[in-house]
Order: structure tokens, then sequence, then C-alpha cells
């Protein structure tokens, strides 16, 4: 099971922001936040990731909480082409474990961007 | 990053084929995954693909039905056989990368039994 939690849909209108919030209140320490989009009837886009700093990329900007149990992904200027489902997942950092590298996807978050 | 390609993009097959699905990257990858989307749903692991020896498995999922090969570092198949409607997805292969491994995902292949 995804260990994360986030709304099923959201509105954005073009131009503005979107914020994508995400639950993971049983995060461990050394699991990373990932976000990955996909857009209709295309393979998963990875966007960013982050352990414990926020991380700032050209496409997005992760704000993770100090005790680490939530983060939103910011969407700084939404674009219609933005309109995608975003996936919040959690995943090991250290090599050698099992679970090591793979990828839990839950339902994500339906975003959709309007003119 | 790492970019990834896949063949056929789609196929249209009869019931009790099978179809084998390629997945190439274009730098060498430290792990190699492939996924099942179905219909309206999200991405289910099937498998990881290590290179040079046999795949390791999700639950429910098994080499009979899904035989896989990692040949190197670079490329990897996947089987799907003895085909029936409900395996009617997307398959998507993904290759990890960079500093955290993390993963990059091929445009999947859309798969429908007849």
């Amino acid at each position: 099971d995804a260990k994360t939690t986030q709304p099923p849909s959201m509105d954005c209108a073009e131009g503005r922001a979107a914020n994508l919030p995400c639950n993971h209140s049983t995060i461990s320490g050394n699991e990373y936040v990932y976000w990955y989009r996909q857009i209709h009837s295309q393979g998963p886009q990875y966007i960013i990731h982050g352990l414990k700093n926020n991380e700032t990329n050209e496409m997005a900007s992760l704000i993770i909480t100090e005790d680490r149990k939530s983060s939103t992904l910011i969407l700084p200027h939404a674009t219609l082409r933005d309109t995608a489902v975003y996936y919040c997942i959690v995943r090991p950092s250290l090599a050698g474990g099992t679970s090591y590298g793979k990828l839990t996807f839950g339902q994500g978050t339906i975003l959709t961007v309007h003119p | 990053s790492a970019v990834i390609s896949q063949k056929p993009s789609r196929d249209i097959c009869q019931r009790g084929t099978s179809l084998t699905i390629q997945c190439q990257v274009d730098s060498q990858v430290t792990m190699m995954f492939w996924y099942r989307q179905q219909p309206g749903q999200s991405l289910t692991l099937i498998a990881t693909a290590n290179q040079g020896s046999e795949a390791t498995y999700e639950s429910g999922f098994v080499i009979d039905k899904f035989p896989i090969s990692r040949p190197n570092l670079t490329f990897s198949t996947l089987t799907v056989s003895n085909m029936s409607p409900e395996d009617s997805s997307i398959y998507l292969c993904s290759g990890a990368a960079g500093p955290a491994d993390t993963q990059y995902f091929g445009p999947g292949t859309r798969l429908t039994v007849l």
C-alpha cells in the first residue's frame, strides 16, 4: 500500500501557483519524498525529490515540513500543459534493502489547470 | 537522467498468444523495473529486472506469466505469456540513475488482448 495520502483532485487557474499537498505521516528518517506526474497516455515524468531540505528545480519546488510528515509540491506558474495526475511517493534512500529503489504508486491527485 | 524507449508502443493480440516488449535505455542504469497500469488505475510494480540473473517478482506476479530478461545494463524485455483479455494494460519500464537512483520511465506499451 502507498504510504502517502493526497487529495483526489484539484483545480488551478492558468498562470497561478498550484500547491499540491501530500501527507506521509509514517515516513522514516531515511526515506525520500518523490513527485512524479503522468499526463494522459504517457509514462510518468519525474519532477523532483527531497529528503529533509526544501528543493527547487526548473519544474517545481518541494516544501517538506520540519517533522517530515507532509510536503507540498509547488508549480509556480501553472499552464494548461500541467494538467496531469500528480503522484507523491516515499521510498528508501539507503541501498541494500529489498525495498530500495522501488516505487509504490497511490491514486495521486488529478490537477486540472483551466484558462 | 535517462531516456527510455519501448517497443512496440501498442499492439493488439489474440488470446493465448505471447508478446515481448523491449525496453532500451540511452545510458547505463543501476536498476530496471517493469510496471503494469490497468485501465483507469495507478501503476503496479511487476518485477525488478536484474542484470544477468533472474528477475525479482512482486506478490501476485510469476515468472511463467511474465518472463523478464536483462542481458546488460541498458536493455530489458518483458514477455506477457498466454495472454487473456485481463492482460490488457499499459506496460511500462523504468531505469534508475543518478546519485539517488531516481527512476525514469518509458512511454509505455499499450496492449489490447482480444
